[in-house]
């Protein structure tokens, strides 16, 4: 079984530029997630799409962050425009909660932002 | 609301000596709780779960935690380290009320393991 894929795994742009980030979840996750990972801290849930529905997106900067998933499978994650404190690894992460009732989450390898 | 306080930002032990990671959470549902390793440049991977079924977890790579719920706790053992245990643990709490599978992590646990 493939895992989350995400790409790129590294970025480095310059504050007030855009990004965009890109996830393709396990095939059948119905439920997706972003997280925002700061250097020495645990991840923080960003977004949650159930199929392409958006579940919790409270903890979410929506004056420049942005994220779809418009066919209920790959999901991108914008910034617009970014600022210094969004340097950060950003994780996705799919689970097949909705049809097993589990909250096992897997996680792709995250994409490292830089931004000077 | 759910939280996860891991009670030590960094662990070393030796090579062949147990393991132990602290974490206590707190929750006002009965709590689904994990714990997730992350080697360095890679993903997340989960180690084990618990979801009130039996107390004692048992999880890949010899590693165990114990789910004590008049201590509010859930740490993490291992009777051996092994030198690719070093890696960064997380204790995580799923907010299991409302259903979501949200996930809310701890500040991780560095853990070092010496020759």
């Amino acid at each position: 079984e493939a895992g989350v894929a995400q790409s790129p795994r590294y970025k480095i742009i310059e504050k007030r530029q855009s990004v965009a980030f890109w996830c393709n979840p396990i095939s059948g996750h119905a439920t997706l997630y972003w997280y925002q990972q700061i250097l020495g801290q645990g991840p923080k849930l960003l977004i949650q799409f159930q199929n392409n529905g958006v579940v919790d997106d409270s903890q979410l900067p929506k004056d420049r962050f942005s994220a779809e998933r418009l066919k209920g499978v790959d999901s991108t994650l914008k910034i617009q425009p970014a600022k210094l404190e969004d340097s950060a690894v950003y994780l996705c992460a799919s689970s097949s909660a909705v049809l097993t009732g589990s909250y096992e989450q897997y996680f792709g390898p995250g994409t490292r932002l830089t931004v000077t | 609301a759910q939280s996860v306080t891991q009670l030590d930002s960094h662990v070393s032990v030796s090579e062949g000596t147990p393991v132990l990671l602290r974490c206590n959470y707190s929750s006002s549902y009965s709590p689904s709780l994990f714990w997730y390793v992350q080697h360095p440049n890679k993903g997340l991977q989960l180690l084990l779960k618990y979801t009130s079924a039996a107390t004692l977890v048992k999880g890949i790579n010899g590693f165990e935690a114990e789910f004590k719920k008049s201590e509010t706790s859930f740490h993490l053992t291992k009777p051996s380290a092994h030198m690719s245990d070093a890696a960064e643990y997380f204790c995580v709490v799923s907010e299991g009320s409302s259903n979501t599978g949200k996930l809310i992590f701890g500040q991780g646990t560095t853990l070092q393991v010496k020759p």
